[in-house]
């Protein structure tokens, strides 16, 4: 079974308008956390925002937010004032196990390709 | 301060050729993360390594081996290639012990011919 989902290969959206990519997870740790990475054409990841599993508030940064809902197991990332510079490849990916700990491994979904248009 | 870099940046090998590739972990980190990311598909985890140890390892075949030198930088090594193993090798680094995020290099596009 696949531990998370990215069931939009790809989205279109308006510039200036706010868009959310969706992510669903499977893990059995209490403890994990969840990431979003963006990945534009030239190939490197570049961090977006995290969340921890027992973080009570939705994480920000910027123009990027995650709702997280745990019951669920979703962790969608919300974009708002899309830029045409926000057109690239979105990974949401997970760490299992105790933040810290030191020794961990992400788990990625396979992506959304997001297209800004102006 | 330096992000973690990767060399080659492209490189193309034959089949049943050996191939290593490179990283150099951000200042302050100590831990090297290899991935593998097949065109259209997510990383995959490779391996891990921590204090010039292999730390933890995915569902990869012997044929894949790293290194980590005493100044963090590591080495990803894959013999016999198949064109298979043709992706972008991505490199990321943190300090064990820290919250959270990996931060990854530009990585290194593999062609196997």
């Amino acid at each position: 079974a696949q531990k998370i989902t990215q069931t939009q290969p790809g989205m279109f959206v308006q510039e200036k308008e706010a868009v959310t990519l969706d992510c669903t997870y499977d893990t059995s740790d209490q403890s994990y956390g969840l990431f979003w990475y963006k990945q534009p054409s030239s190939g490197e990841m570049i961090f977006l925002i995290y969340q921890g599993s027992y973080d009570e508030q939705n994480a920000t940064e910027g123009r990027y937010s995650l709702n997280f809902q745990k019951a669920r197991k979703s962790a969608n990332l919300v974009i708002s004032a899309s830029q045409l510079g926000d057109s690239a490849m979105y990974f949401c990916a997970m760490r299992e196990g105790r933040s810290g700990a030191g020794s961990y491994q992400l788990t990625f979904g396979k992506g959304t390709k997001l297209s800004v248009i102006p | 301060d330096a992000g973690v870099t990767q060399s080659p940046t492209h490189l193309i090998k034959t089949r049943g050729q050996q191939v290593t590739l490179r990283c150099s972990p951000k200042s302050g980190h100590d831990t090297v993360s290899w991935y593998q990311q097949a065109l259209g598909q997510g990383p995959q985890f490779i391996f891990q390594y921590y204090e010039e140890e292999e730390r933890q390892r995915g569902n990869f075949p012997d044929r894949f081996s790293g290194h980590q030198f005493p100044n963090y930088s590591s080495e990803l090594n894959v013999n016999a290639l198949l064109l298979g193993d043709s992706a972008l090798y991505l490199c990321a680094s943190h300090k064990t012990g820290t919250r959270y995020e990996q931060y990854f290099g530009p990585g290194t596009r593999l062609t196997v011919t």
